[in-house]
């Protein structure tokens, strides 16, 4: 039992470039979120997906987009990077989204530097 | 809306001290309070969580009460090692927002 598994753990980019974050969890969770954790600000929500077929915006939405593939993987996607994204990502999972007790589960987070 | 308030660090502390981390919430309805820990390299991790008032969460030497008169969920441990130097994270959860809420995150530096 992986739980919550992100790739790659690092990636450097130059700007413009695109690039796509896989996650992936094994734990039968029907939401799945993206946020990027930048010093001082804490995690900010990029996307979520409260089950498979659905996605919507979170607090920093722009440009970034996602795909929720499957149950198991949600993918997110720099179409065109900038160096305002350098940033750790974290992918996380829970049971469902709304439950006033759900817990959330964290993949070990990317670390993207863009140049 | 929701939000979540902790006090700012870095919390340094020399080992065997006494531990307090302030957490303040507003939410609407009646949110479960959580403290997730955040050890270096690594993702976040669920420490302890409290769903309703009066309620005691604990973990590891850790403990928050759910106070809901003074909207707070303040973490202490009693006696913190080396091992736990990590950044620590306070978050709610409500029914009336489907968005879990973080606060920024306190670091916490222990000294041998």
């Amino acid at each position: 039992n992986a739980g919550v598994t992100q790739t790659p753990k690092f990636q450097v980019l130059k700007t413009g470039q695109s690039m796509t974050l896989q996650c992936a969890q094994d734990m039968n969770h029907n939401s799945m979120y993206w946020y990027r954790q930048d010093p001082g600000m804490g995690l900010r929500l990029i996307y979520y997906s409260a089950s498979e077929g659905t996605t919507d915006k979170g607090e920093v939405p722009n440009g970034y987009n996602v795909s929720r593939l499957n149950k198991r993987e949600f993918s997110l996607r720099l179409e065109s990077a900038a160096p305002s994204q350098t940033s750790v990502y974290f992918c996380a999972s829970s049971e469902e989204l709304g439950g006033s007790q759900e817990t959330q589960y964290f993949g070990p987070g990317t670390r993207l530097l863009v140049l | 809306g929701n939000s979540v308030t902790q006090m700012e660090g870095p919390v340094t502390l020399s080992e065997e001290a006494f531990l307090t981390i302030n957490c303040t919430y507003t939410a609407t309805g009646y949110p479960s309070l959580f403290w997730y820990v955040q050890y270096p390299g690594e993702g976040l991790q669920l420490l302890l969580k409290a769903t309703k008032a009066d309620d005691k969460g604990s973990n590891k030497g850790f403990e928050a009460t759910y106070r809901k008169e003074t909207t707070s969920f303040h973490l202490e441990k009693g006696s913190v090692q080396v091992s736990d130097s990590a950044v620590y994270f306070c978050a709610l959860s409500s029914g009336g927002s489907y968005i879990p809420t973080f606060g920024r995150g306190t670091s916490l530096i222990v000294h041998p």
